[in-house]
Parts: structure tokens; C-alpha cells; sequence
């Protein structure tokens, strides 16, 4: 069974500071694993992802994200944070041990926000 | 691009009626997907489509959710009879297919309220 955890309900950050959105991702085999960012009665729109490769992967909106086996994360950052960003976001995984056959699992959301 | 089109917006029911949602992916997308998402929670998937095979309904209500994707486009998902805790958003997502590890595509998702 695949599952992701974002342990933080809720992100605060000042504007301009750097900030970080935490997940950890649980799967048998290798993960694809994805960030996603949902807006006040929009659907989620896709920011990055981590197939292969380079573990730091660059995403929409000068967001990025490091992939850490060892650790099992998947850590959202941005180098300087704008109130624009202020948000709910979701890491979701899936898994390859199956080849892939299953669909994304979510994590619950972590709400960030930016105070100007 | 036309992205994936989910109608209507909102919905609100008497519990005991019936309930359809429509949805229109991506042209060419042939994975559709129909995720739950309650209040202050991430989706969670009902059902996964390839083309017009249900491949993965192990968490779809049968007792009271169908879902249908007739000619391995369009999709629907029926709720007969609604019940109060069905009051969540539902959302349709696409993708080319499972096996390229592409991003899924969301809709703007459907509001059901069961009063």
C-alpha cells in the first residue's frame, strides 16, 4: 500500500522569507511523487514532480522540491515566498511496484500561508 | 487546450434523491480518474478508468455509487439514493496513461450539498 504524510495542517511564513512544506511518502517499490496546489473553489493544478533523475526537481512558480530516498521526503520549497503562494497544498505518491497501476494517493494538505 | 470540463459547479439535493456528475477530460486522455475530497482533506480515489475499463473501483460505495464511461470519453458517477455524508466535492481528473508517469489534470470538481 502506498501512503503520504504532510505532518503540518497549517505553514506560516513572512513574505520574502524561504519556505518549506513538508511530505513523507510510504511505498513498496520506487515512487513517482507529485505537488499539487489548490486555490479557494478551484480544482488542484499540478506544480512539479519527482520521476527520476536529479533528486532537486523545478516546478511552476519557482517552486521546487527534493527528493530524499533515504529519508522518504519530498520537501516543497521556494528560495522567497510571495503572498500570492498562500495556499493549500498536496504531495501525492505512486507507486511502481505494481507498475504504476494504482491512482494517486493524497496527503491531507498543508495550508500555507504568507503574511505580507 | 480545453482542460477537464466538470458540470455543474454546485449541487444541492434532499437526501434519499438521486445525484449524476458529468465529466469531459482531456482530449486524448485515456485514464480518468473520480476522487472524493471532503472539507480540509486530501482526494481520495473512488474510481480509476483506462479508456473505457474500470480497472480500480476498490473504494467506489457500490451500494449506492455507479460510474460509467461509455466509449471511453465522457464519464459520469450516480449517487442513488445521496446521503448526508455524501456532501463533499467530487473530482474528475485525467491523464494520458499510467504507465508515463504524466501528471494527472483536475477539473474544478463538483459541490454536492445533501440537506
Amino acid at each position: 500500500a502506498q501512503s503520504v504524510a504532510q505532518p503540518e495542517d497549517q505553514v506560516n511564513v513572512a513574505e520574502g522569507n524561504p519556505l518549506t512544506v513538508k511530505c513523507t511518502y510510504s511505498v513498496s517499490g520506487n515512487p513517482y511523487l507529485f505537488w499539487y496546489v489548490q486555490y479557494p473553489n478551484r480544482g488542484l493544478q499540478f506544480l512539479l514532480k519527482y520521476i527520476t533523475g536529479d533528486n532537486l526537481v523545478k516546478g511552476s512558480y519557482g517552486f521546487e522540491a527534493e527528493f530524499n530516498k533515504s529519508q522518504t521526503s519530498f520537501h516543497l520549497k521556494k528560495p522567497s515566498a510571495l503572498v500570492s503562494d498562500s495556499a493549500l497544498y498536496f504531495c501525492a505518491v505512486r507507486d511502481l511496484s505494481g507498475g504504476g497501476a494504482d491512482g494517486l494517493t493524497f496527503g491531507k494538505g498543508t495550508h500555507l500561508i504568507i503574511q505580507p | 487546450e480545453a482542460g477537464v470540463v466538470q458540470s455543474p459547479r454546485y449541487k444541492i439535493i434532499e437526501k434519499k434523491q438521486p445525484v449524476a456528475f458529468w465529466c469531459n477530460p482531456i482530449s486524448g486522455h485515456n485514464t480518468l480518474y473520480w476522487y472524493l475530497q471532503n472539507l480540509g482533506q486530501g482526494p481520495e480515489l473512488l474510481i480509476r478508468y483506462e479508456n473505457e475499463e474500470a480497472v480500480d473501483d476498490s473504494q467506489l460505495p457500490k451500494d449506492r455509487f455507479s460510474a460509467e464511461r461509455l466509449k471511453g470519453v465522457d464519464s459520469t458517477l450516480k449517487i442513488q439514493p445521496a446521503e448526508l455524508g455524501d456532501s463533499a466535492v467530487y473530482l474528475c481528473a485525467s491523464s494520458p496513461g499510467q504507465e508515463s508517469g504524466t501528471e494527472a489534470f483536475f477539473g474544478q470538481g463538483t459541490r454536492l450539498t445533501v440537506v
